[in-house]
């Protein structure tokens, strides 16, 4: 079964800087998806970045870009020019490929973000 | 409009009691999911379905029952409430097949967070 790891529950980040979320993953298949998900205290699950595991390119939405290491089955998650809204829990999640159960969304325990002003 | 909408936001119940929780899409899609979200954040896949198959996760008691009267609705219906169920409740659509998940990320609900008291 494929487990999503964040090894950091909480993490802070001074205002304008950057800061890196970690994330590996284990699977046994060479195609899946994998996500980055904004959870603030709304309760709100919001999308903030995608990456197809078949692109070598890592994904960039903004301010948010990803450091994707097929190999090392690592996902991590670079927040540049931190501002107070990223304040949040970040989910890391991967969706297989292939439908049915494997198609379902696994999450990772996620990391607290604060942001100092 | 609201993508995905789930009501009541809130559910406050006694032990022993039934509930449901409905939830609704209008963004055309043809997957539907209820993850739970425990007390510390952890969100765990429920069910799944499409439309043509239920997908249960096994882990989850048959006192959780999902129920679809057509593609744009999945609601969850709760018998014997115990206080274990105290969660927040996350109802997602997402585009799927069946056959492969496609890159499509899955859209949330706000989440209804029910108190078994």
């Amino acid at each position: 079964a494929q487990t999503v790891t964040q090894s950091q529950p909480e993490m802070s980040v001074q205002e304008a800087e950057t800061v890196t979320l970690s994330c590996t993953y284990d699977t046994s298949e060479s195609d899946y998806y994998l996500f980055w998900y904004k959870q603030p205290p709304s309760r709100q699950m919001i999308l903030v970045i995608r990456q197809e595991a078949y692109k070598q390119q890592n994904a960039t939405e903004n301010r948010f870009s990803v450091n994707f290491q097929k190999a090392a089955k690592s996902f991590s998650l670079k927040i540049s020019d931190s501002q107070l809204g990223d304040a949040a829990m970040y989910f890391c999640a991967y969706r297989g490929f292939y439908g049915g159960s494997q198609g379902n969304l696994i999450f990772g325990k996620g990391t607290k973000l604060s942001v100092k002003p | 409009d609201t993508a995905v909408s789930q009501t009541p936001k809130y559910l406050v119940t006694q032990m022993g009691n039934d509930k449901s929780i409905k939830c609704e899409q209008n963004l055309g899609h043809d997957t539907m999911y209820w993850y739970k979200q425990d007390s510390k954040k952890f969100l765990k896949i429920m069910f799944s379905y499409n439309n043509k198959e239920l997908i249960i996760n096994e882990t989850v008691p048959n006192r959780f029952s999902p129920k679809s009267p057509d593609k744009a609705h999945l609601n969850l219906h709760i018998n014997s409430l115990e206080l274990g169920d105290s969660a927040v409740y996350f109802c997602a659509s997402s585009q799927g097949t069946g056959t492969y998940s496609y890159n499509s990320p899955l859209h949330f609900g706000n989440g209804t967070r029910l108190t078994v008291t």
